[in-house]
């Protein structure tokens, strides 16, 4: 069974811009949780879907945008971007809602650099 | 409101030894708590989960971890480190309801020396 897939794996942009990020989620899984990592916060938890729905938001600005579709994939926006953006963002997909209850299955992460 | 701290950003083992990971958290329901690595350029793996079957879990790759609710900790341990384990590992908690977001530690770099 294939893995957590995101795209693209590395991305520069430059102050200002938008960013959209990809990821698709393993087969049969309905729930896509984002998380943002970085080496002086560590990881911090963006939001999270089920069923084209947010369940869950992390404490972050509203630049910081996601969705689901039907197919359980699910996109994440940042837009104006800032020099603080710069991170690797995690995707992470499971059976169902409830990160606790339910093992999560990490994607490689896109790395997201601004300058 | 959770929150998990990790004691040692960066431990260092030699081959064969001992790997201890410090873990304590804070909970005011009682918790799911989580050990995941990260290699370099990968994502998280998860290495094992309590869920309050039992206070001794094993995961995998050698590694268990016990559950001190006394002590509130959840403590990594393996008997003999390979240069394999060489990686960064993070310890997360959750509601036992599971339905509020994993929240992670600082994550501890451990180093095995030949």
């Amino acid at each position: 069974k294939a893995g957590v897939t995101q795209t693209p794996r590395y991305l520069i942009k430059t102050r200002g811009q938008q960013v959209t990020l990809s990821c698709s989620p393993i087969s049969g899984h309905r729930s896509v949780s984002w998380y943002q990592q970085t080496p002086g916060q560590g990881l911090q938890f963006l939001f999270e879907y089920f069923s084209e729905t947010q369940r869950n938001k992390g404490n972050f600005p509203g630049r910081f945008s996601g969705r689901q579709f039907s197919n359980s994939r699910s996109e994440m926006n940042v837009s104006t971007l800032e020099l603080g953006d710069s991170a690797l963002y995690l995707c992470a997909s499971s059976l169902a809602v409830g990160q606790g209850s339910y093992e999560q299955y990490f994607g490689p992460g896109t790395r997201l650099t601004v300058t | 409101a959770q929150s998990v701290t990790q004691l040692g950003s960066h431990v260092s083992v030699s081959e064969g030894a001992l790997v201890l990971l410090r873990c304590n958290y804070s909970s005011s329901v009682p918790p799911y708590l989580f050990w995941y690595v990260q290699y370099p350029n990968q994502g998280l793996q998860l290495l094992l989960k309590y869920t309050s079957a039992a206070t001794l879990v094993k995961g995998i790759n050698g590694f268990e971890a016990e559950f001190k609710k006394s002590e509130t900790s959840f403590h990594l341990t393996k008997p003999s480190a390979h240069m394999s384990d060489a990686a960064e590992y993070f310890c997360a908690v959750s509601s036992f309801s599971g339905n509020t977001p994993l929240v992670f530690g600082k994550g501890t770099r451990l180093s095995v020396i030949a």
